[in-house]
């Protein structure tokens, strides 16, 4: 049973650059048909995606944050990290990793982090 | 991208209902559905893939259908536990998905 957890600072100031890391046990993150992601929800909101990363690394994003995202993994540690620059106050969410699975062509995500809530303000 | 659009916004139902949720495609997604249930505090859990198949461990009165543009999550017989917020989410257009707005089912 693979599990996920989130860390990182869970204060930022306004353009401040959010870095988050998804540590995976149970499990390798290198297994191949996985892809990981990232989802955000605002408090009081519903969820909305971030973006997903491919074992070989390979990355997509939501269009309406892609100017502003970076995703990345590291098969060594076992973990993939997401960097969010210029954080304003909607930023403000709580960010959960997950991962992605494969069921023959259907994918959809099977396990989550508890989600780790990042605020920003001045 | 695909739009997905949730009615209603808000459910009020008592234990032993039956409710259905309802889940809209800009564009026609076959059945890559995938339906999850968020109790406050807690990250999503997975109780429907493929539009109508059911994930381990979720009781049988949770299902769901549809294909296209048109799908229903039903829960035939509401229990305590049951109430909570509900997001339909496309797979479609994977790696890159959507998820709809959620339903909040509430105690009437």
């Amino acid at each position: 049973q693979l599990q996920l957890q989130e860390s990182g600072p869970g204060l930022l100031k306004p353009s401040e650059t959010l870095s988050l890391t998804c540590t995976v046990s149970g499990g390798s993150i290198s297994s191949n048909s996985y892809y990981w992601g990232w989802i955000r929800q605002p408090p009081g909101k519903g969820l909305e995606w971030i973006g997903s990363i491919y074992y070989s690394g390979n990355t997509y994003y939501n269009s309406s944050l892609k100017s502003r995202v970076t995703m990345s993994i590291d098969t060594s540690k076992n973990q993939f990290s997401l960097r969010l620059s210029s954080v304003t106050a909607a930023d403000t969410a709580v960010y959960y990793c997950a991962h992605y699975f494969d069921n023959r062509g259907y994918l959809y995500f099977d396990q989550w982090g508890q989600g780790t809530l990042v605020t920003v303000s001045s | 991208d695909i739009q997905m659009t949730q009615s209603p916004s808000y459910l009020s139902a008592s234990v032993g209902d039956r409710v259905t949720i309802s889940c809209r495609a800009s564009r026609s997604i076959s059945t890559y559905l995938n339906w999850y249930q968020q109790k406050p505090g807690k990250a999503p859990n997975l109780l429907i893939y493929a539009a109508s198949s059911l994930q381990s461990g979720v009781p049988s009165r949770f299902s769901g259908s549809g294909s296209g543009t048109d799908f229903t999550l039903t829960i035939a017989s509401l229990q305590p536990e049951d109430f909570a917020a509900y997001y339909c989410q496309q797979s479609y257009s994977t790696p890159r998905n959507t998820f709809g707005q959620g339903t909040k089912l509430e105690i009437k």
